[in-house]
């Protein structure tokens, strides 16, 4: 089953501890990126992976660090999580950039920071 | 930049009634455009999309039009259920992602 795999799904954390998120697809897909929500503010973009050992930042990267060693693996690194990162985390990825491409998600990471 | 607008929720309804969400974008260039719907406690879904003037997207009894005349893809469905409560996002592919408006909460009623 084609799918984007989140882990873990819920995670309280304190400030300052270092913590990352997984994602994985099974797609084989070149693009992923990362999404936080936030209510009234919709879905903002982290950070993006075009291929292997490309990344680049989205539109709220501060914060944020990610890697992408394999292709279908893209996660998300909060060196030091402070509570303006309390979100829900949606990883999400696609065949490539080009063209008509829908995206798939994962089912989320909700993020608690005290 | 690329940039969605879509309507603030929530949206709510009575079963069976008649459902519009709007859906306005700015890109440069001609994007393709998404409806996304995410139900309690899940990731978003693909609901349809179009890819150019004048196309329609259709899933599960909703339609968009993409109307470049006035840069609109508006969600629209004749008869809502229950089951169709959810959260939609309207979306449009950039060179770096897929742009997505605020989401539009709705909530229909029995």
């Amino acid at each position: 089953e084609a799918q984007v795999t989140q882990n873990p799904r819920y995670l309280i954390t304190v400030t300052g501890k270092k913590l990352t998120v997984t994602c994985s697809q099974n797609m084989n897909h070149e693009y992923m990126s990362w999404y936080r929500q936030d209510p009234g503010l919709g879905l903002r973009q982290i950070y993006y992976s075009m291929n292997v050992e490309v990344t680049d930042k989205g539109d709220v990267p501060e914060g944020y660090k990610v890697s992408r060693k394999e292709k279908r693996n893209f996660p998300l690194i909060l060196e030091s999580p402070s509570p303006n990162q309390t979100s829900l985390y949606f990883c999400a990825s696609r065949l490539h950039d080009r063209g008509v491409t829908e995206a798939f998600f994962g089912q989320g990471t909700r993020l608690t920071v005290v | 930049g690329d940039s969605v607008t879509q309507m603030e929720g929530p949206v709510t309804l009575s079963e069976e009634a008649f459902l519009t969400i709007n859906c306005t974008y700015t890109a440069t260039g001609y994007p393709s455009l998404f409806w996304y719907v995410q139900y309690p406690g899940e990731g978003l879904q693909l609901l349809l999309k179009a890819t150019k003037a004048d196309d329609k997207g259709s899933n599960k009894g909703f339609e968009a039009t993409y109307r470049k005349e006035t840069t609109s893809f508006h969600l629209e469905k004749g008869s809502v259920q229950v089951s169709d409560s959810a959260v939609y996002f309207c979306g449009g592919t950039g060179r770096r992602a897929l742009t997505f408006g605020s989401g539009t909460r709705l909530q229909v009623q029995p």
